[in-house]
């Protein structure tokens, strides 16, 4: 059964500081990794989507690659910001076709 | 392009009564899948429906069930309702025509479902 992990569970930073979110997951045959950002009582919005054959993606300030081997994902967001406060979720899609998502980092970014 | 929308927002209901919740997707999105969310399990998948034929569907009770309908919205019931069942229940679109979650996926704000 594939389990995807996230710690630590909350991280605060000062504005302006580039951080690492780390995502491991149990089941490295994946079809793709997503990262998720879900504002409070919203929805998820979709930040980036690594299939399994690439290794990294970029969208501006963030960066997110995948080490299927070793089942690690990391966000990199550069230069935070206030902004950037909100929960990040990586979920991975198994060869079970089924979707597993971590628990979550809440991010919070102090001005 | 409209995003994905959910009707109700909130919704509150008493044990054994039955919910249905409702997901409009994307416009030309056929892919529709459901999830709960909770403080202690996270988000875990309920199913997805694809050209309104149920194409995976996760470890949930035969108390959840869905449909899809022939423009793509999709629906989401759930009866005998317990304690537990009270979450944040999304829906996600996307074109998924390939295969099953190989597009990205497009969530809606949630229904937020209380159970007294």
């Amino acid at each position: 059964k594939q389990e995807v992990t996230q710690i630590p569970a909350a991280l605060s930073v000062p504005e302006g500081e580039n951080l690492v979110l780390n995502c491991s997951f149990t089941d490295s045959a994946i079809y793709n990794l997503q990262w998720f950002r879900q504002d409070p009582g919203k929805g998820l919005t979709s930040l980036l989507l690594i299939q399994s054959s690439q290794r990294e993606q970029t969208s501006g300030r963030l960066n997110a690659s995948l080490d299927k081997s070793s089942g690690r994902s990391t966000l990199y967001i550069a230069a935070s910001q206030p902004g950037d406060s909100a929960t990040y979720l990586c979920a991975v899609t198994g060869a079970n076709s089924k979707l597993t998502f971590g628990k979550g980092i809440t991010l919070s970014v102090r001005p | 392009k409209a995003g994905v929308t959910q009707t109700p927002r909130y919704l509150i209901k008493t044990r054994g009564q039955q919910v249905t919740l409702s997901c409009s997707p994307i416009s030309g999105h056929r892919s529709v899948s459901w999830y709960q969310q909770t403080p202690g399990q996270g988000l875990q998948f309920l199913f997805e429906y694809f050209s309104e034929t149920q194409r995976n569907k996760g470890n949930f009770p035969g108390r959840f069930s869905g449909r899809q309908f022939s423009n793509s919205r999709s629906e989401m019931n759930v009866s005998t309702l317990e304690l537990g069942d009270s979450a944040l229940y999304l829906c996600a679109s996307s074109f998924s025509i390939s295969g099953f979650f190989t597009d990205t996926q497009y969530f809606g704000p949630g229904t937020r479902l209380t159970v007294l």
